[in-house]
């Protein structure tokens, strides 16, 4: 299996435009999160989905974020306008529900610098 | 809610130095509990787990945490560490029965000096 895989690995945009971050959990998998991970806060747990259907978005920061999971291998985060302070590095992680020991497995994650 | 605190936000030691980093949990019921390691420039990574049976819980590399659920605690050890073992360490836990969501800790940043 190829694990989690995430587009892009490194994204550099101005402050204003819209990013998108891709995330492809593991084949079998039915529950998605993503994190942000910065120096200052650690790593924030932002949105998690069940079988494609968004379960907690109170990480979610703002209104400028927001994430969809249109089917059980794809799911996106926008942000929309990027900030200077979005720059982090966002992780997506899939586990396999109706496991007790629920492990995640991550993805590289994608590291955002908004200048 | 469920909350995890790790009560060392970084450590140093020399090689062959003993390790043991705090992890403590709030939640009543039945709890899973993870170790996460996240070496340089890297992705998180299961490090080991607890779920149920022996509360010594044996992982990779050497490593091993212990539940004791009187004091709502999972702290991860190893006996002699290397520089390799450099990296950060996040303990997370779920509700019992495949909860949802995995509360992770802020992270234990573990420096190895050769």
């Amino acid at each position: 299996d190829a694990g989690v895989i995430q587009s892009p690995r490194h994204e550099v945009t101005e402050m204003g435009q819209e990013v998108t971050l891709r995330c492809k959990p593991i084949s079998g998998h039915n529950s998605l999160f993503w994190y942000r991970q910065t120096m200052m806060r650690g790593l924030e747990l932002l949105i998690y989905f069940n079988n494609n259907v968004p379960i907690d978005d109170s990480g979610m920061p703002e209104d400028r974020f927001s994430a969809k999971m249109p089917n059980a291998s794809f799911s996106t985060l926008k942000i929309q306008p990027s900030e200077p302070r979005d720059s982090a590095v966002y992780f997506c992680a899939s586990s396999s529900m109706g496991s007790y020991t629920d492990t995640q497995y991550f993805g590289p994650g994608t590291r955002l610098t908004v200048l | 809610a469920q909350s995890v605190s790790q009560h060392n936000h970084h450590v140093i030691l020399s090689e062959a130095a003993s390790l043991e980093l705090g992890c403590n949990y709030s939640y009543g019921g039945t709890v899973n509990l993870f170790w996460y390691v996240q070496y340089p420039g890297q992705h998180l990574q299961l490090l080991l787990k607890y779920f149920s049976g022996d509360p010594l819980v044996k992982g990779i590399k050497g490593f091993e945490a212990e539940f004791i659920k009187s004091k709502f605690s999972f702290n991860l050890r190893k006996p002699s560490v290397q520089w390799s073992d450099t990296a950060e360490y996040f303990c997370a836990v779920n509700a019992g029965t495949g909860g949802f969501k995995t509360i992770f800790g802020a992270g234990t940043r573990l420096f190895v000096k050769a």
